[in-house]
């Protein structure tokens, strides 16, 4: 079975800092990765995905993630937050063998101050 | 493109009765539709996964008698909850997906519906 692991429960960063957010995630099969951002009482909307190719992928919002297949990563970052970053971010894994079934991370909540 | 929504957003109902929320794929055809449910601060804990025309494939521990899915379109699921008790109130979210390759299609999130039961 795969799982996910989201290191931070919680990231506080000053608005037009950096942040990273951390994923890493365990499987024995090919994997389909995705990152998703969930805005307060609302549902989830896609950052990005990582299926195949290139392992640097750019999403909206001046998100990018960069797939390590050795390290079993797939770290999001962000060069400059803004205040409407602060929100709730969930990184997922869809087995390639096992449908469109996605494992999500507990959550990465990042606060943004100015 | 690929918009899903949820009715109501917000439903408040007496312990005891039952509560049907739907979920729309407004401008695609959703062959498989999945219902999550969210506790506070918390992730998403897959509660089922419904094809349309068949029947829900439900995780362990989700009682099926207790959450009614039905997927009786390409464009419409719908989550009963039926005699719902306070233990029930969360926020329950839909996503859906496009047919064609199933390997690599992506999950589109609905809004969410926050159920309170008194």
């Amino acid at each position: 079975a795969q799982s996910v692991t989201q290191l931070d429960s919680q990231v506080p960063v000053f608005e037009e800092a950096p942040v990273e957010l951390r994923c890493n995630y365990s499987s024995s099969v090919s994997v389909y990765l995705f990152w998703y951002v969930q805005y307060p009482n609302q549902g989830l909307q896609l950052l990005l995905k990582y299926l195949s190719g290139s392992t640097l992928v750019k999403g909206i919002n001046g998100f990018e993630a960069e797939f390590n297949k050795s390290q079993t990563s797939f770290h999001l970052r962000k060069p400059s937050v803004h205040i409407s970053d602060t929100a709730e971010y969930f990184c997922a894994v869809n087995l390639k063998a096992a449908g469109n079934k996605l494992t999500f991370g507990g959550g990465t909540r990042v606060l943004v101050k100015p | 493109g690929a918009v899903v929504s949820q009715h109501p957003s917000r439903v408040i109902c007496k312990s005891g009765t039952s509560v049907k929320i739907e979920c729309r794929s407004l401008d695609f055809q959703a062959t498989t539709m999945f219902w999550y449910r969210q506790f506070p601060k918390q992730s998403l804990m897959l509660m089922a996964t419904s094809n349309e025309g068949s029947k829900a494939t439900y995780e362990q521990g989700v009682e099926k008698d207790k959450f009614l899915i039905n997927h009786a379109s390409l464009t419409l699921s719908t989550l009963t909850v039926t005699s719902a008790h306070p233990e029930d109130s969360s926020f329950y979210i839909c996503s859906a997906t496009t047919s064609g390759d199933g390997l690599t299609d992506t999950q589109y999130f609905g809004p969410g519906t926050r159920l309170t039961v008194l």
